[in-house]
């Protein structure tokens, strides 16, 4: 059974980083035919992919237009899981931010989420 | 970025009846890339179609899905009172990808 165990702080200060870990178990960051990407859900109701991170020989990222200036993925191997950094956020980043699995399998659709992380921007 | 557009934004049923929801793509999507998910409050979502018919584990079969091209269907046959949710199609592109705003289902 494979689970994604996601941590990281409810409140970022605006212009801070925000930085949330997606901790896998059953599955290897490393493995071929699956992403790992992060996705979040604001308030105004849509769901937004913000990028991922996945391993063909070599590690590869895709990120978002909307947030490519400001985010990064990194996959470690070590501790078997990936992070998410999302720089200068101001309180549009406010949101329920989620990490996936994204697998060949099915059609590169998610089949594996984490719980769920609400992240507020505020001062 | 393909937009997908998905109608209507409310859809108010009674248990028992039938759901049809769409999803509409500005250009045409490849088959085996578009999805369907459903999400309820406080949840994460959950991938019901992929392969635009093909359905996840463990999902019973009164739900399907068609469609092909720019336009594709979520059949709901039967609702159940836990069908009663937010549903959204999205698509994987070749390095991004992209959800429909979603369809509610509510109860009447």
């Amino acid at each position: 059974q494979v689970l994604l165990q996601q941590s990281g702080p409810g409140l970022v200060k605006p212009s801070q980083t925000l930085s949330l870990t997606c901790a896998i178990s059953g599955d290897s960051v490393s493995s071929n035919g699956v992403a790992w990407d992060w996705i979040r859900h604001s308030p105004s109701g849509g769901l937004e992919w913000l990028g991922r991170t996945y391993y063909r020989s070599k590690w590869y990222n895709d990120y978002a237009v909307s947030v490519k200036s400001r985010i990064t993925i990194n996959p470690d191997t070590s501790k078997n899981q990936f992070s998410l950094h999302l720089k200068s956020v101001t309180p549009e980043d406010t949101a329920v931010y989620y990490c996936a699995r994204r697998r060949s399998g099915v059609g590169l659709a998610f089949d594996i989420w984490g719980q769920g992380t609400k992240v507020t921007v505020s001062s | 970025e393909i937009v997908l557009t998905q109608s209507p934004g409310t859809l108010s049923l009674s248990p028992g009846e039938r759901a049809t929801l769409s999803c509409r793509a500005s250009q045409s999507v490849s088959n085996y890339l578009l999805a369907w998910y459903q999400q309820k409050p406080g949840q994460a979502p959950r991938l019901l179609i992929y392969g635009a018919s093909s359905r996840a584990t463990g999902i019973p079969d009164r739900f399907s899905g068609s469609g092909s091209g720019t336009d594709f269907t979520l059949t709901i046959s039967r609702l159940e009172p836990e069908d009663f949710a937010v549903y959204y199609c999205q698509q994987s592109g070749t390095s991004s990808l992209s959800f429909g705003g979603g369809t509610t289902v509510e109860i009447k």
